[in-house]
């Protein structure tokens, strides 16, 4: 089975620092991997996908993840936040194995200070 | 990727009741799934519905508690019966996306039972 943990439950970040957000997971061969954003009261968007090839994955609103198959991880960074980026972040592992269905991991709350 | 919308966005209902939720989407897709996000917490997958099939539930929901249609590849419903305050929750549709795995997402409906 597949499984995602999002270490860090709250971050607080200064406005124009940068952000890294931890992911690792769980599966026996290479997931699918995916990060997903949710401002308040919103549903889910999708920030950045990884399938395959290039490890370093750049998405939308200027944030990139990077792969590392030793580690088991998938984490998220931004180089300089805005207060906009203020929001739930959640890292989702898939397989065409299990279905092509989504686990996600229990999310980071992300707060940015003025 | 797709544009899906949801009706209603929000609802309060009593418990006891039962509430349907529309998923439509703006071409046609094979895959949708239904996910529950109870309050302050992750996603957790409820069922997959696959046009021309049974909708598949994962360990925990039951079909008699979420019953799903899927009459076409545009449109999905999901009911919650007799409803209790556990299952206060946003609810959210997805569909695949052109690779595997890949999911867009629904507005969600937040569901608050008295």
């Amino acid at each position: 089975a597949q499984s995602v943990t999002q270490p860090d439950i709250h971050i607080t970040v200064s406005e124009g620092a940068s952000l890294e957000l931890r992911c690792n997971y769980s599966y026996g061969a290479t997931p699918y991997l995916f990060w997903y954003v949710q401002s308040p009261g919103q549903g889910l968007q999708l920030l950045l996908k990884y399938f395959s090839g290039d490890t370093l994955v750049q998405g939308i609103k200027g944030f990139e993840a990077e792969f590392k198959r030793s580690q088991s991880s998938f984490n998220l960074r931004k180089p300089s936040v805005h207060w906009s980026d203020a929001a739930e972040y959640f890292c989702a592992v898939g397989a065409r194995a299990a279905g092509n269905k989504l686990t996600f991991g229990g999310g980071t709350r992300v707060l940015v200070k003025p | 990727s797709a544009v899906i919308s949801q009706k209603p966005s929000r609802d309060i209902c009593q418990r006891g009741t039962s509430l349907t939720i529309q998923c439509q989407v703006d071409s046609q897709v094979t895959m949708m799934f239904w996910y529950r996000q109870q309050p302050g917490q992750s996603l957790t997958l409820i069922a997959t519905a696959n046009q021309g099939s049974e909708a598949t539930y994962e360990s925990g929901f039951v079909i008699d508690k979420f019953p799903i249609s899927r009459p076409n590849l545009t449109f999905s419903t999901l009911t919650v019966s007799n409803m209790s305050p556990e299952d206060s929750s946003i609810y959210l549709c997805s569909v695949g996306g052109q690779r595997d795995s890949e999911q867009y997402f629904g507005p969600g409906t937040r569901l608050t039972v008295t």
